[in-house]
């Protein structure tokens, strides 16, 4: 079975800094990949979303980038933090056929100061 | 744009009691998973559901697809403080959306001993 790594767990971040978090996954090829972004004790927002290597899909306007240089990794980037920008990161990863349920790690808590 | 709400937002109730989570859309969904999530956590795949009116039991967990695929229900037996955590629903429509899933805004259960 697949496992999902993502680091780090928390990170405490000026505005204006630069941002860059990693998730690999272990124990599948090919996956598709997600990154999500959860407000306390509520749903997931979809941000990105990626079918292959250097195929990134934005689902919602914002001041965050995507990039999946390798197979199994997927980054989640900013040049220029805003407040609004706190919340916990979640990435995930699915098999590439229909019906497959998304498992995911266990995130980053990102807090802006 | 696909919606699913889940209902009640909040639950506290007893050890031993019994209750139901619900998860409506005006949406047809091709599959539908629950996902339990504790704090600080990536949420756990629980369950999928993709045939109308199908039902799953787990343990003490009974999920339900709705006949024509547009609302999903958990009902947990005998609660226990173990069971206490964030419950999400999320659906995916194959034809639309592909793999993405479009997420519930989360049902929170504490069950206090």
């Amino acid at each position: 079975s697949q496992t999902i790594h993502q680091w780090p767990a928390t990170l405490v971040q000026p505005v204006g800094s630069p941002l860059s978090l990693e998730c690999t996954v272990e124990g599948t090829s090919n996956p598709n990949l997600y990154w999500y972004r959860q407000a306390a004790g509520r749903g997931l927002q979809l941000l990105f979303y990626s079918v292959g290597i250097g195929q990134i899909s934005s689902e919602v306007p914002q001041n965050l980038s995507a990039s999946r240089p390798q197979d199994r990794q997927f980054i989640l980037s900013s040049k220029k933090l805003l407040l609004s920008d706190s919340g916990f990161y979640l990435c995930a990863c699915s098999g590439t056929s229909l019906g497959q349920p998304q498992h995911f790690g266990d995130g980053t808590r990102l807090s802006i100061l | 744009t696909q919606l699913l709400e889940q209902s009640p937002q909040f639950l506290s109730i007893q050890e031993g009691e019994n209750l139901t989570v619900y998860c409506n859309s005006s949406s047809v969904f091709s599959s539908l998973q629950w996902y339990r999530q504790e704090p600080g956590e990536g949420p756990v795949l629980l369950v999928t559901v993709v045939t109308g009116g199908e039902v799953k039991k787990l343990k003490r967990l009974t999920f339900q697809f709705g006949d024509a695929r547009k609302d999903s229900s958990l009902h947990i037996t005998a609660a226990q403080p173990g069971d206490t955590g964030l419950y999400l629903c999320a659906g995916a429509n194959w034809e639309t959306s592909g793999s993405r899933l479009t997420f519930g805004e989360g049902t929170q259960l504490t069950v206090n001993p």
